[in-house]
């Protein structure tokens, strides 16, 4: 049962273009939803992030879009670089026990942005 | 960078043998979790804790444990390791108060299981 989607797998992009990377989640009770990107052979490393409270959130050439009646959150890149070209993983997370919230991730999808 | 390290960055070893790994953090912080990476999988949670000696199971949890005797040490073991259990390995932490804050991972421990 896979409550975190990310239904492409790849994606590829011109320079100077907009990359837009779609993810769709199940469960209801997640309020907190991020992105990470991921170069080979590193770890994760956090982008951007919005609260269920919210419906977008900017950070530079990041945005994050909300659509919680359709569980569906989107990370637009405007404009792509080459240095953009990384796996993206979409995460999601609610209380669980002993008061952690823990990550849901999706497969991931690559970027490909081409010069 | 969050001051994560992960031992070994790379290991190889045979089905049926005890397998440990170790994440260092000096962050403080109380949250720490193993996470492993798979083709066509994404990250999946193994096991994660929420202080000293406080731990519970994450999603794929079969086959692995995990302690935390120390706030800045957090250990996995494959008790008889298994081809199954070749991966990558991520260790990551969070925020001290653990609430709607991003975890931030290590740079990965790559197991072959022969």
């Amino acid at each position: 049962d896979q409550q975190v989607k990310q239904n492409s797998p790849s994606l590829s992009v011109q320079e100077g273009r907009i990359s837009i990377l779609n993810c769709d989640y199940t469960n209801s009770m997640f309020d907190y939803f991020l992105w990470y990107k991921k170069y080979p052979a590193e770890g994760p490393t956090f982008l951007i992030s919005i609260s269920s409270i919210k419906d977008k959130n900017e950070d530079g050439r990041f945005t994050v879009f909300l659509n919680k009646s359709a569980k569906h959150l989107s990370l637009h890149i405007v404009p792509s670089q080459p240095g953009d070209s990384a796996v993206y993983f979409c995460a999601a997370s609610g209380r669980r026990g002993a008061g952690s919230y823990q990550l849901t991730f999706g497969k991931g999808t690559k970027l490909s942005v081409i010069p | 960078d969050a001051g994560i390290t992960q031992s070994p960055r790379h290991k190889v070893t045979e089905t049926g043998t005890p397998v440990t790994l170790r994440c260092h953090q000096t962050e403080n912080h109380r949250y720490m979790y193993w996470y492993r990476q798979d083709p066509g999988h994404g990250l999946r949670l193994i096991h994660y804790s929420y202080g000293v000696k406080d731990t519970d199971k994450g999603e794929v949890s079969d086959g692995y444990s995990v302690s935390r005797s120390k706030t800045e040490d957090f250990l996995l073991t494959l008790e008889s390791a298994t081809s199954s259990q070749t991966s990558v390995y991520f260790c990551a932490i969070s925020g001290v108060d653990g609430v709607n804050s991003p975890l931030h991972f290590g740079n990965g421990t790559r197991l072959t299981v022969t």
